[in-house]
């Protein structure tokens, strides 16, 4: 079965630090997607990143950057000089296996909090 | 904002009624998700439709049904509510129906209060 493991519930950190949100995953199967949400206190939930288990480049998008290594089948999140609207609940997703393509397995979320 | 519509964006009820939630996919997309968001279960996924299709499962109550109608719009129906259908429901669309991991776009959210 699918699982993914978030396993920081809290993390506090004071702006301009950098935060890296840990997600592990398990799955069987040899393709499968991975992604990042981000839910901020008003509660809807933003896309952030998308990544299939064939490419393990490295991403960054301006201060959000991501580590796929899949030798440790881990997915974390980098946040460098975190920022007050950067509080909010991520969420770490992995993909179904055929042919429940659509279905997200999500993580527990960790909630980050950043004071000013 | 996603694009995805979901109204109403709070509703709340009393036990044993029955409600309906609404959902407006992204313009193309031809999948719509249901996920409930609850404190003791966290994101569970409810059930997909593709093009008007049941396409995927997840641990849905009986008491909930759901479908997606020719303009792709979808309805969440939860009947004989208990308390415990208390909870954030979320609609999410993507163009595809996941096979190539296209990206899932969620809405707001329909806060449901049962009391």
């Amino acid at each position: 079965a699918q699982k993914v493991t978030q396993a920081q519930t809290e993390i506090s950190v004071v702006e301009k630090e950098d935060v890296t949100l840990d997600c592990v995953y398990e799955t069987r199967d040899t393709t499968y997607y991975l992604f990042w949400y981000k839910q901020p206190p008003s509660g809807e939930l933003v896309f952030l990143i998308r990544r299939n288990s064939f490419d393990e480049q490295n991403e960054i998008s301006g201060r959000y950057s991501w580590n796929f290594q899949k030798s440790t089948s881990s997915f974390n999140f980098t946040i460098t000089a975190s920022q007050v609207v950067d509080s909010a609940v991520y969420f770490c997703a992995l993909s179904e296996a055929p042919p429940s393509y659509g279905k997200l397995t999500f993580g527990q979320g960790t909630i980050l909090t950043v004071h000013p | 904002d996603s694009g995805v519509t979901q109204t109403p964006k709070h509703l709340i009820t009393a036990t044993g009624q029955r409600v309906t939630l609404r959902c407006s996919p992204r313009s193309g997309d031809l999948s719509v998700y249901w996920y409930q968001q609850s404190l003791d279960q966290g994101l569970q996924f409810l059930i997909q439709y593709y093009n008007g299709e049941e396409r995927a499962k997840g641990n849905i109550l009986e008491r909930f049904s759901a479908q997606q109608f020719p303009d792709l719009h979808s309805e969440l129906n939860l009947s004989s509510l208990e308390l415990g259908d208390s909870a954030l429901y979320f609609c999410a669309s993507s163009v595809g129906d996941g096979r190539f991991g296209n990206t899932i776009y969620f809405g707001e959210g329909s806060w449901l209060t049962v009391v």
